[in-house]
C-alpha cells in the first residue's frame, strides 16, 4: 500500500487567494484526519471523517476553513480566502477505526506559505 | 492552559545515552497515551501504545504512565543518531473515541 498521499506536498500562493489540499487515505480506512502543524501551536486537530461523515470540527479555526469528503477514497481540505496566519504544514491522516490502539496513519504533509 | 504539555527542547545528548521524554496533562479523563515519532519534513509515525499505570517496553524503548501525577515519560536506552527526531506524545479519553490530543512535541538530537 502507499500510504496516505496528500497533494501538492508545498503551496505558496498570496493573501486572499483560494487554497485546496488534497488526501487520499489508506484503504479500507473507515476515519481520516486534518491537521495542522506550526511551530507555536503544535500539531492540531482540524476535523475529522467517519465513514466519510464529518463528527468533529470544533478544530477549525473560521468559516474561511472547509473541509469535504464525497467518498472513501479523497477528501479535500480548502481554504478561501487564505491569509499569512494559515502558513503552516497541513497533515492528513487515516485510521482502520476498530485497532486497540487507534493508530492514525499521517501522510507526508503541504507545507503552506501564504504571502 | 493547553491539556497536554511538553517541553519543545531542543535536546541534545550524546550517543549511547539514556533520552527522557516526558509530557504532563491536565484533564484525569484521558486514559490511552501514545509517543509518535517524526523525522524531518515527514508525518508522524505511531512508536508506542500504553493505556495503564506503569511501563511498557519495546526494545529500547520504554513508555511510563503515572495517572497519579499526570506524567507520562518515553526512556530511549542506548540511543542512536537514527533517533534524532521530534517525539510527540498523544493521549485519547476512551477507546473509540478517535480524537487524540498532542504535546507540542520534543526535538531530539543524537550526537554521535
Amino acid at each position: 500500500d502507499a500510504g496516505v498521499i496528500q497533494s501538492p506536498r508545498h503551496e505558496v500562493t498570496e493573501m486572499g487567494q483560494e487554497v485546496t489540499l488534497r488526501c487520499k487515505p489508506i484503504s479500507g480506512h473507515n476515519s481520516l484526519f486534518w491537521y495542522r502543524q506550526t511551530m507555536m501551536r503544535g500539531l492540531e486537530l482540524l476535523i475529522y471523517f467517519n465513514n466519510n461523515v464529518p463528527i468533529d470540527d470544533s478544530g477549525m479555526p473560521e468559516d474561511r476553513f472547509s473541509a469535504k469528503m464525497p467518498n472513501a477514497s479523497f477528501s479535500t481540505l480548502k481554504i478561501q480566502p487564505s491569509e499569512p496566519r494559515d502558513s503552516a504544514v497541513y497533515f492528513c491522516a487515516s485510521s482502520p477505526g476498530t485497532s486497540v490502539n487507534n493508530e492514525q496513519f499521517f501522510g507526508p504533509g503541504t507545507r503552506l506559505t501564504v504571502l | 492552559q493547553k491539556e497536554v504539555e511538553q517541553d519543545p527542547g531542543p535536546l541534545s545528548v550524546p550517543e549511547g545515552a539514556i533520552v527522557s521524554l516526558n509530557c504532563t496533562y491536565s484533564n484525569s479523563a484521558f486514559q490511552y497515551f501514545m509517543w509518535y515519532r517524526q523525522y524531518s519534513r515527514k508525518g508522524p509515525e505511531l512508536l508506542m501504545y500504553t493505556y495503564s499505570s506503569g511501563n511498557k517496553e519495546d526494545g529500547r524503548f520504554t513508555a511510563q504512565v503515572d495517572k497519579s501525577s499526570k506524567y507520562i515519560s518515553l526512556f530511549i536506552r542506548d540511543s542512536q543518531p537514527s533517533d534524532s527526531a521530534t517525539y510527540l506524545c498523544a493521549m485519547i479519553y476512551n477507546f473509540g473515541n478517535e480524537k487524540l490530543t498532542f504535546g507540542t512535541g520534543t526535538r531530539l538530537t543524537i550526537i554521535p
